[in-house]
């Protein structure tokens, strides 16, 4: 079975610093992960995917996210921390079923919120 | 349009009563996810679709939760005789071959 922690609900950092937001997963296979961010009120949108290409992954808004096989873990990060940037985000782990690759599996997300 | 699309986009119904929440995938899209996203937490595996048969309902939480998709592309969720504790946000995806999952704006469903 897949799964993903998410270490921390709430993370607080300042306009212009570092995010960090962290993921660690467990998968008995080779796992595809995600992050996704969901602003207020809206869907889920798609940041960045691992799929067993590169292990430094970049995504949108300057967001990117390193998987570590000997950590289990895909953090996610960007340089600087932009107002806009406060949401939710989730990681996330493809869930293998007997018919093979379907859906994902989320962590209970992380809320950033972006200090002026 | 171009994404997924959900309907109704809130729903408020009473406790007992039956409700169907309906989701439009992208054009296309073999494969159809259900999700259901309660206050503060992630979003929670319901049933999967590809094609017009569910390939994994595991996820449904009892036999109250049913879901159709008899031509392959839309699919309605159904609750019957809904309780407060199926007030959540339920989400729809869709995905092509390639499995990366667009999500639908959800519909939010309140059981007074």
């Amino acid at each position: 079975a897949q799964s993903v922690t998410q270490l921390g609900s709430h993370v607080s950092v300042s306009e212009g610093a570092l995010v960090l937001l962290r993921c660690n997963y467990s998968s008995s296979v080779p796992p595809y992960l995600f992050w996704y961010v969901q602003y207020p009120n809206q869907g889920l949108q798609l940041l960045l995917k691992y799929t067993s290409a590169a292990t430094l992954v970049k995504g949108i808004n300057g967001f990117e996210a390193e998987f570590k096989k000997s950590e289990t873990s895909f953090h996610l990060t960007k340089p600087s921390a932009h107002m806009s940037d406060a949401a939710e985000y989730f990681c996330a782990v493809r869930m293998y079923s007997g018919g093979g690759a379907d859906g994902l599996t989320f962590g209970k997300g992380t809320h950033l919120i972006i200090q002026p | 349009g171009a994404g997924v699309s959900q309907t109704p986009s809130n729903k408020v119904t009473e406790k007992g009563k039956y409700v169907e929440l309906r989701c439009d995938p992208i054009s296309g899209h073999t494969a159809l996810y259900w999700y259901r996203q309660s206050l503060g937490q992630g979003p929670e595996f319901l049933i999967y679709f590809q094609g017009t048969g569910a390939a994994d309902d595991s996820g449904l939480p009892n036999d109250r939760f049913f879901a159709v998709r008899p031509e392959g592309s839309v699919s309605t969720l159904k609750i019957q005789r809904t309780e407060r504790g199926d007030s959540a946000v339920y989400l729809c995806a869709s995905s092509p071959i390639t499995g990366e999952l667009f999500f639908g704006e959800g519909s939010r469903l309140t059981v007074l």
